[in-house]
């Protein structure tokens, strides 16, 4: 079986263009959810969605990020527009059972904001 | 506060040796708790998950304990490979109204050879 599919796997862009990561979850997965891993804080928690609705975004950092779930089989993050200290790797992970589920992880964005 | 702490930070050992890394949680009212892998440029990936009720749980030659009194658990590496280096991730899932996961940063495992 597929795994966690993300898109592009490195992003390379100057501050204040617009950037959108996509993903694509296990077939069958109710929950997705959106980390960004940094050296300094680890693993943080962006949004999560349960059944295509968001649940909990209080870890968005601020208006330019922004996540939609259209259906069950795709996922975006967008940052609009991006600066430098957005650099980072972003992961999305999907579950059978939301939180207390084991989580499957994509492999990651690499983006680089200049 | 809900916190996840591990330790070492970074740890080095020569290969076939042992190791055990550290975890210390303030979570409550805990859920579960989980150790995953993560390779260099690659996604966290799990390798055990402990309940409240157990105290051991291995996985090949990784061995996880947790004691929810003193809210530590523990990851032991028998044997250490080369392909063990990567970061060790804890993950704390706690029931706080909406059910939560708290991540620790992780420690980072070099194994030379």
């Amino acid at each position: 079986d597929a795994g966690v599919i993300q898109s592009p796997r490195h992003e390379v862009t100057e501050m204040g263009q617009e950037v959108t990561l996509r993903c694509k979850p296990i077939s069958g997965h109710n929950s997705l959810f959106w980390y960004r891993q940094t050296m300094m804080r680890g693993l943080e928690l962006l949004i999560y969605f349960n059944n295509n609705v968001p649940i909990d975004d209080s870890g968005m950092p601020e208006d330019r990020f922004s996540a939609k779930m259209p259906n069950a089989s795709f996922s975006t993050l967008k940052i609009q527009p991006s600066e430098p200290r957005d650099s980072a790797v972003y992961f999305c992970a999907s579950s059978r059972d939301s939180y207390t589920g084991e989580l499957f992880f994509g492999e990651g964005s690499r983006l680089t904001v200049l | 506060k809900n916190q996840v702490e591990q330790s070492p930070q970074s740890l080095i050992i020569l290969e076939g040796k042992n190791c055990t890394l550290q975890c210390n949680y303030t979570v409550s009212p805990f859920s579960n708790l989980r150790w995953y892998k993560q390779d260099t440029g690659r996604g966290p990936v799990s390798l055990t998950i402990m309940t409240f009720s157990e105290n051991t749980k291995s996985n090949g030659r990784y061995t996880a304990t947790l004691d929810a009194d003193t809210k530590q658990s523990s990851l032991h590496i028998t044997a250490s490979q080369l392909s063990d280096s990567a970061s060790y991730i804890c993950v704390v899932s706690a029931y706080l109204g909406d059910d939560k996961i708290i991540f620790g940063k992780g420690t980072r495992l070099h194994i030379l050879p």
